[in-house]
């Protein structure tokens, strides 16, 4: 049974630093690995999907990386700003089964 | 334009009440799921259709019935309804099944049930 944990629960930085978010799943059998953002009482926002066979995806300030063998998804934000807090999700994929949902990291962007 | 549209955005019932909460997208997407956070803001699979058919259903009472009249709508209906039910709801849609595609979600039904 796949299991999604990501590290750390929460993270406080000052603004314009650049931050790592760490996301591990136990079955590295993974289709793909989707990051989310969640701001508080919304939904979610996709951010990047990576494919099996993709070692990373890049969008503006946002870099997510992939090590399927390793079982290890990051997401790097650089430059970061007060916009940027908010609790991010990693979902991994492993074929015809629902998205697995880690409990997400809680980021606070101090201006 | 909204693509994964829920309403109501707030539904507060009392205990044994029936309710619904209807999704609706505008993606053109084939596969529609529900999914559960509780407050602990674990994010979990309850449903999805593929072509208003039901293709996964995991653990969830029967007093659950989601029901997709269109490839464009999945509504759930909560019968006798449950202190323990409430949680944010979320509908979500992806073009194909489960493999491949990005998923999009609603904003989310907060329901609370008194």
């Amino acid at each position: 049974k796949q299991e999604v944990t990501q590290i750390p629960a929460a993270l406080s930085v000052p603004e314009g630093e650049n931050l790592v978010l760490n996301c591990s799943f136990t079955d590295s059998a993974i289709y793909n690995l989707q990051w989310f953002r969640q701001d508080p009482g919304k939904g979610l926002t996709s951010l990047l999907l990576i494919q099996s066979s993709q070692r990373e995806q890049t969008s503006g300030r946002l870099n997510a990386s992939l090590d399927k063998s390793s079982g290890r998804s990051t997401l790097y934000i650089a430059a970061s700003q007060p916009g940027d807090s908010a609790t991010y999700l990693c979902a991994v994929n492993s074929g015809n089964t629902p998205l697995v949902f880690g409990k997400g990291t809680r980021l606070s962007v101090i201006a | 334009d909204t693509a994964v549209s829920q309403t109501p955005k707030y539904l507060v019932t009392q205990m044994g009440n029936d309710k619904s909460i209807k999704c609706e997208q505008n993606l053109g997407h084939d596969t529609m799921y529900w999914y559960k956070q509780d407050s602990k803001k674990f994010l979990k699979i309850m449903f999805s259709y593929n072509n208003k058919e039901l293709i996964i259903n995991e653990t969830v009472p029967n007093r659950f019935s989601p029901k997709s009249p269109d490839k464009a709508h999945l509504n759930l209906h909560i019968n006798s309804l449950e202190l323990g039910d409430s949680a944010v709801y979320f509908c979500a849609s992806s073009r194909g099944g489960l493999t491949t595609y990005e998923q999009y979600f609603g904003p989310g039904t907060r329901l609370t049930v008194t």
